[in-house]
């Protein structure tokens, strides 16, 4: 199936810096999601995007709905040890059970 | 809010056995369900989506006599791996969205299915 590109596909940084990560679709979406995914649990929705153009945080997480409507961004700032996982972003459009169309995931660590 | 657990967590089983697994919105009333599978350091992939009292929508590729989903109630669905066998040991997740939430899933925990 359809999958979105996602990029670095992997990070290693130092506790204290900040982390930048993205997104692309060759097709619109009318919603962005980002989700971090701990090992062995299930994803767990950080930022939610419902307009073109929208920034949004949520703590030390940023996120954009690109103007375009093809890609989204996700900013962690002043990164911490347990920001540890496995990032993903998904895209959905109204109708079809609005099922999500997933990134193949940013995997960061973080070094004390 | 917006809970989502499934049963059980972690299951072994032998080659050839059939194995269900519970997905259960705690508190909401969830139309639909969403049913994935992950490998390692793989990104997650549908295997169907699950409307209440109707027939589950497969996607391509998915054998739905391999895979059994039952959505008897606005709360729980079922996943059935039948004669399970190796290759299908892998981490399945089941999701619901919110009615109201229109376009957000939440998910379960998942289940570590295990296939000697």
């Amino acid at each position: 199936g359809q999958q979105l590109n996602q990029s670095p596909q992997s990070m290693f940084i130092q506790e204290g810096e900040d982390v930048s990560m993205n997104c692309t679709s060759s097709s619109i979406f009318n919603t962005w999601l980002w989700y971090k995914q701990d090992p062995g649990e299930g994803p767990v929705l950080l930022i939610a995007l419902y307009k073109a153009g929208e920034l949004t945080s949520n703590g030390r997480l940023t996120a954009q709905f690109g103007i375009t409507r093809k890609d989204s961004f996700l900013n962690i700032s002043a990164s911490i040890p347990s920001d540890v996982g496995i990032y993903f972003c998904a895209g959905q459009n109204a109708g079809n059970n609005r099922k999500l169309i997933w990134g193949l995931g940013t995997s960061l660590a973080v070094n004390p | 809010g917006a809970v989502v657990s499934q049963h059980p967590s972690r299951v072994i089983c032998k080659s050839g056995t059939s194995v269900k697994i519970e997905c259960r919105s705690l508190d909401f009333q969830a139309t639909t369900m969403f049913w994935y599978r992950q490998f390692p350091k793989k990104s997650l992939m549908l295997m169907a989506t699950s409307n209440e009292g109707s027939k589950a929508t497969y996607e391509q590729g998915v054998e739905k006599d391999k895979f059994l989903i039952n959505h008897a109630s606005l709360t729980l669905s079922t996943l059935t791996v039948t004669s399970a066998h190796p290759e299908d040991s892998s981490f399945y997740i089941c999701s619901a969205r919110v009615p109201g939430a229109v376009n957000e899933q939440f998910f379960g925990p998942g289940t570590r299915l295990t296939v000697l």
